[in-house]
Parts: C-alpha cells; sequence; structure tokens
C-alpha cells in the first residue's frame, strides 16, 4: 500500500467523450504529479502541483487539464481525447522540502482511447 | 537537458544467477539518483537513490547500486534473484537544485525477467 490511490483503474471512452481522472494521498505531502506511462517510451512528466503552484510540461495537449483542489486530491480532466492517448496514467506525490525526498505513486489508470 | 539510457529493454535471467541492470545518465551538474520498479498492474516503488556519500547504495529486496561520477552510470545489482522480483526497473535522475517542481527523468525501463 503506497498511501497514492487513483480511480478508476481501468477507463475506455470515446473521442468525444469527457472524463475525469482522480488521485487521492493522504501521506501529508504537498507536491503532486501526472505522468503519463506508454509503451517503449519513458515516463512522461505532465504536470506537477507544488505548494499551490502548477508547472506543466509545454508539450501536453490542452485536451489534458488539471486541477488540484488541496493537497490532498488531484484531477485530471479529459476531453476529445485520441487513440494515441491511450495509456497509463500515474499520479504521484512527494513531500517536496529538504534534501530530495522520494515519490509516492499510486497504482495508475490504463485509460483507452476508442 | 538530462537524460537517461537504460541499455538492455529486456533482460532475462535465471534463478539465484546474479544480475545488473545498467543506467547511464548525462547531466551538466550534480545530481540525484534512483532506481524504481514497477510490479504488474502496480505503481512505481522505489528500490533505492544515491543522494550524496558513499558511491556504493543499498535498497529493498537485496538489490544495490553503485553511482560512477566519471562514467556518469548507476547500475543496479542483485547476487541472486528469485521468481518475485520479475517486474520493470526504472532508471530516474534529478538536478541536485531539485526543488518540488523539479522533475524526475526517466529512462524507458528494462523488463526483467527470473526464468525458475
Amino acid at each position: 500500500e503506497t498511501g497514492v490511490t487513483q480511480t478508476p483503474r481501468h477507463l475506455v471512452m470515446g473521442m468525444t467523450n469527457k472524463k475525469s481522472l482522480k488521485c487521492e494521498q493522504h501521506l501529508g505531502h504537498n507536491a503532486m504529479y501526472w505522468y503519463k506511462q506508454s509503451a517503449k517510451k519513458p515516463l512522461e512528466l505532465m504536470f506537477v502541483y507544488s505548494l499551490e503552484e502548477r508547472v506543466e510540461n509545454n508539450s501536453v495537449p490542452s485536451r489534458f487539464s488539471p486541477e488540484c483542489p488541496n493537497s490532498s486530491h488531484l484531477f485530471l480532466h479529459l476531453h476529445t481525447l485520441q487513440p494515441e492517448d491511450s495509456a497509463l496514467y500515474l499520479c504521484a506525490s512527494r513531500l517536496g522540502t529538504g534534501l530530495y525526498n522520494e515519490q509516492f505513486f499510486g497504482p495508475g489508470t490504463r485509460l483507452t482511447v476508442l | 537537458a538530462q537524460s537517461v539510457t537504460q541499455l538492455d529493454s529486456q533482460v532475462p535471467v535465471f534463478e539465484e544467477a546474479p544480475v545488473e541492470l545498467r543506467c547511464n545518465y548525462s547531466s551538466s551538474v550534480s545530481v540525484y539518483l534512483f532506481w524504481y520498479v514497477q510490479y504488474p498492474n502496480q505503481g512505481l516503488q522505489l528500490l533505492l537513490k544515491y543522494l550524496s556519500g558513499s558511491t556504493l547504495v543499498k535498497g529493498i529486496n537485496g538489490f544495490e547500486a553503485e553511482f560512477n561520477k566519471s562514467q556518469t552510470s548507476f547500475h543496479l545489482r542483485k547476487p541472486s534473484v528469485h521468481i518475485s522480483d520479475t517486474a520493470e526497473y526504472f532508471c530516474a535522475v534529478s538536478d541536485q537544485g531539485d526543488s518540488g517542481n523539479t522533475p524526475l527523468v526517466f529512462g524507458k525501463g528494462t523488463r526483467l525477467s527470473v526464468i525458475a
């Protein structure tokens, strides 16, 4: 049990749908991350929320929209996705102070876009 | 820009044999280095990390890694593997100027398959 939960674990959606991925942590962390994991590619950092500041990878399409209402919850809103967006989406959190503290990962949401 | 190269995409090894998973990085600054493991249908779990000090780092499940600054490498080793070590292993690097916003840069991963 890593302390980071993600729902749903699996999601199948059409290109015209709107859905949201949810991530929750109760580890007292103050930084949360969304990563995209595609086969045969390195993990791609999509968004970071740290101390209420958002940092984003400029290569992430606008059809992905993050939301972080508080330090324990993180959402990824999806709309008009493309088949190439099919991947495992991982959430992570860490305590972002002092010497480097490890990131704790959730189990991921397996997304399939039809 | 930083990058991480994991030289082997797949490594098959017999049970109880030793294994080495290779990782090289490129960075113009001092770095922190990490190895993560991902078991099927799970997220990533930290195996070990190098922050400073001794270049030989010991982690969980009997794994260890050695930081070699001159060769910019951080290879992962285990003297005797078990079936339960079958998983995907990721090497990652971060600048030592890290803040909560400094990203980890991951390699593509190495799939370790332990054969009975």
